[in-house]
């Protein structure tokens, strides 16, 4: 059965200070692999997928198969950058999520 | 985005009443979704609908019942409500094309207190 799994609840990091959110896997075959971010009184919304391999605000996710990781990153966290992120997999129409990391970005 | 709609934002009912969340879409996106967030659990699927009158159960539909009777609606009804069931739902959408996009549409969420 597909699970995803999000190890850290909170995420506490200073201005500027390089941000990783964690994110693991269980799928039996090629995973289709999200990011989605929800900010302070906004609705969820996609931040990336890494099926477009594509850097958004900053952030980049690599899919890494062996370790079935797929861990979020950003060099330089912003105060902007502090919400509510879920990785999620996408399976045969529906789609999983872990159970969220909130980042907190500190001035 | 406008396109996606659910009311009520706020409901606080009691135990054993029936209440039914309502979403709506207007981008006649074929799949649709229930899914409730709780702390420690994140979003966990309920139900979701791949066409008008086609509907599958996710991960946690007991207590639940939906329909899809148009393609822009799929309201989720809490037959007889328990405290359990105190949570945030959200409805998303996404399209049924072979775009390969697979990206879902989320509205703004029903926060749902059971008494």
């Amino acid at each position: 059965a597909q699970r995803v799994t999000q190890p850290e609840k909170l995420l506490s990091v200073f201005k500027g200070a390089p941000v990783e959110l964690k994110c693991n896997y269980s799928y039996s075959g090629s995973p289709e692999l999200f990011w989605y971010v929800q900010y302070s009184r906004q609705r969820l919304q996609l931040l990336l997928r890494h099926i477009s391999r594509e850097s958004i605000k900053g952030f980049t996710a690599d899919l890494n198969k062996g370790e079935t990781s797929f861990h979020l990153k950003k060099p330089f966290a912003q105060e902007e950058d502090s919400a509510m992120y879920y990785c999620a997999l996408y399976n045969f129409n529906k789609f999983y999520f872990g159970s969220g990391t909130k980042l907190n970005v500190k001035p | 985005d406008a396109g996606i709609t659910q009311s009520p934002r706020y409901k606080i009912t009691e135990t054993g009443r029936q209440v039914t969340l309502m979403c709506h879409q207007t981008w006649s996106h074929s799949y649709m979704f229930w899914y409730r967030q709780d702390l420690g659990h994140g979003l966990r699927l309920i139900y979701y609908s791949a066409a008008a009158d086609i509907t599958d159960k996710g991960e946690v539909p007991d207590g639940y019942v939906v329909s899809r009777s148009k393609t822009e609606n799929f309201p989720l009804t809490l037959e007889s409500a328990t405290r359990s069931q105190t949570s945030v739902y959200f409805c998303a959408s996404r399209d049924g094309g072979n775009s390969g996009a697979n990206v879902l549409t989320f509205g703004a969420g029903s926060r749902l207190t059971v008494l």
